[in-house]
């Protein structure tokens, strides 16, 4: 079984100043990882993805994330924020090894204060 | 590429009414095909796994019954809500893998906002 865990359900930043989104990772093999976004009554659109090549992963909109193992962690960062990236954001886990479920996080709403 | 067209993006329906939501993958072929439910301010619950021309796969918990899944082709699948109640109310979204036996990620739809009165 895999699940995931993201710290804070809001998250507030000034424009211009990093963004950090945490999420832990629950898993009993090599999970594969990933960051969506969600704006407003919309679906969700990728902004990366772990599939254990590099672990640093870099996504769309200037956002990356980094796998570590050890702290079985993903954390999505970003460093300047835009007022365009304020929506929620959901980290995702499935299981290596093939076709499974993938299992989402409870999702942190980004609020960029100009 | 790898979009997912979900329509219809909003829907108001009576107490007691049915409702159909599409789902197409418009540029691949899905021969899975998955339906989510988003509470306000919650994650996204899955409910049952679409599979072309075979039975869906429903999570516990869910009325199959009442949310009646069709995948007859590789690039159309849709959720029926039948005999919709109030507490139906949410916004349903559909996903797709773009290929199938790799881990590949989801491909989403815009969703179905649906609001029974």
């Amino acid at each position: 079984a895999q699940s995931v865990t993201q710290l804070g359900s809001h998250v507030s930043v000034s424009e211009g100043a990093l963004v950090l989104l945490r999420c832990n990772y629950s898993s009993s093999v090599p999970p594969y990882l990933f960051w969506y976004v969600q704006y407003p009554n919309q679906g969700l659109q990728l902004l990366l993805k772990y599939t254990s090549a590099a672990t640093l992963v870099k996504g769309i909109n200037g956002f990356e994330a980094e796998f570590k193992k050890s702290e079985t962690s993903f954390h999505l960062t970003k460093p300047s924020a835009h007022m365009s990236d304020a929506a929620e954001y959901f980290c995702a886990v499935t299981l290596s090894g093939g076709y499974q479920k993938v299992t989402f996080g409870t999702g942190t709403k980004l609020q960029v204060i100009p | 590429g790898a979009v997912v067209s979900q329509h219809p993006s909003w829907v108001i329906c009576k107490s007691g009414t049915s409702v159909k939501i599409e789902c197409r993958s418009l540029d691949f072929q899905a021969t899975t095909m998955f339906w989510y439910r988003q509470f306000p301010k919650q994650s996204l619950m899955l409910m049952a796994t679409s599979n072309e021309g075979s039975k869906a796969t429903y999570e516990q918990g869910v009325e199959k019954d009442k949310f009646l899944i069709n995948h007859a082709s590789l690039t159309l699948s849709t959720l029926t809500v039948t005999s919709a109640h109030p507490e139906d109310s949410s916004f349903y979204i559909c996903s797709a893998r773009r290929d199938r036996g790799k881990v590949s990620p989801l491909h989403f739809g815009n969703g179905t906002r649906l609001t029974v009165t």
